[in-house]
């Protein structure tokens, strides 16, 4: 069975960078058949895909064009994680962030999902 | 980005009622399409992907049709267990993009 797992601070300051990590149990990151990605949800915008990690004989990674100069997916194969970065923030980054897994590839299928990370970006 | 919408926003159903809920994509997405179940304090959870494929472990009352653009979540017999928020999302390309969701509360 597999589970994602989130941390990260649940308060930003404006300006600062975003970071949260899901760690990942029941399968790898580095497999060939997934993919990795991260979602927000918040009021305003509602369910926001924000991109994804892949690994197909070498890592890849795709952004959402509205975060896409701000954000940095990583990964870590020793751990089982993969990581957000959002820079520069701001109130309007205020979301739950989620991580969760595209279980046929890059079909956009996307189950399971983390817990749920609330980010709070105020000073 | 393709732009999804769902309707009704909310609709209040007895235990045991047929529930039917449409989404639209603003453009074609062939069978391109998931439903999530979401329920207060947590995670979105897989219903259905590719129109009508029903994920593991979701009862048979749920069921998905469509194709294109218009497509259809639809519980037969409602369950207490089923009041929750139920989204669409189109998969047929990056950025994934959601419906604005549809309560279902208690009559």
């Amino acid at each position: 069975q597999v589970q994602l797992q989130q941390s990260g601070p649940g308060l930003v300051k404006p300006s600062q960078t975003l970071s949260l990590t899901c760690t990942i149990s029941g399968d790898s990151v580095s497999s060939n058949d997934v993919s990795w990605n991260w979602i927000r949800q918040s009021p305003s915008r509602g369910l926001e895909w924000l991109g994804r990690t892949y690994y197909r004989s070498k890592w890849i990674h795709h952004y959402a064009l509205s975060v896409e100069s701000r954000m940095t997916i990583s990964q870590d194969t020793s751990k089982n994680q993969f990581s957000l970065q959002l820079n520069s923030v701001t109130p309007e980054d205020t979301a739950v962030y989620y991580c969760a897994r595209d279980w046929q590839g890059l079909l956009g299928v996307l189950d399971p999902w983390g817990q749920g990370t609330l980010v709070t970006v105020s000073s | 980005d393709i732009q999804m919408t769902q309707s009704p926003s909310s609709l209040s159903a007895s235990v045991g009622d047929r529930v039917t809920i449409t989404c639209r994509a603003s453009q074609s997405i062939g069978s391109y399409l998931n439903w999530y179940q979401q329920k207060p304090g947590r995670a979105p959870k897989l219903l259905i992907y590719a129109t009508s494929n029903l994920q593991s472990g979701v009862p048979s009352r749920f069921s998905g049709s469509g194709f294109r653009t218009d497509f259809t979540l639809t519980i037969t017999s409602l369950q207490p267990e089923d009041f929750a928020i139920y989204f669409c999302q189109q998969s047929h390309n990056t950025p994934f993009t959601y419906g604005p969701g549809t309560k279902v509360d208690v009559k």
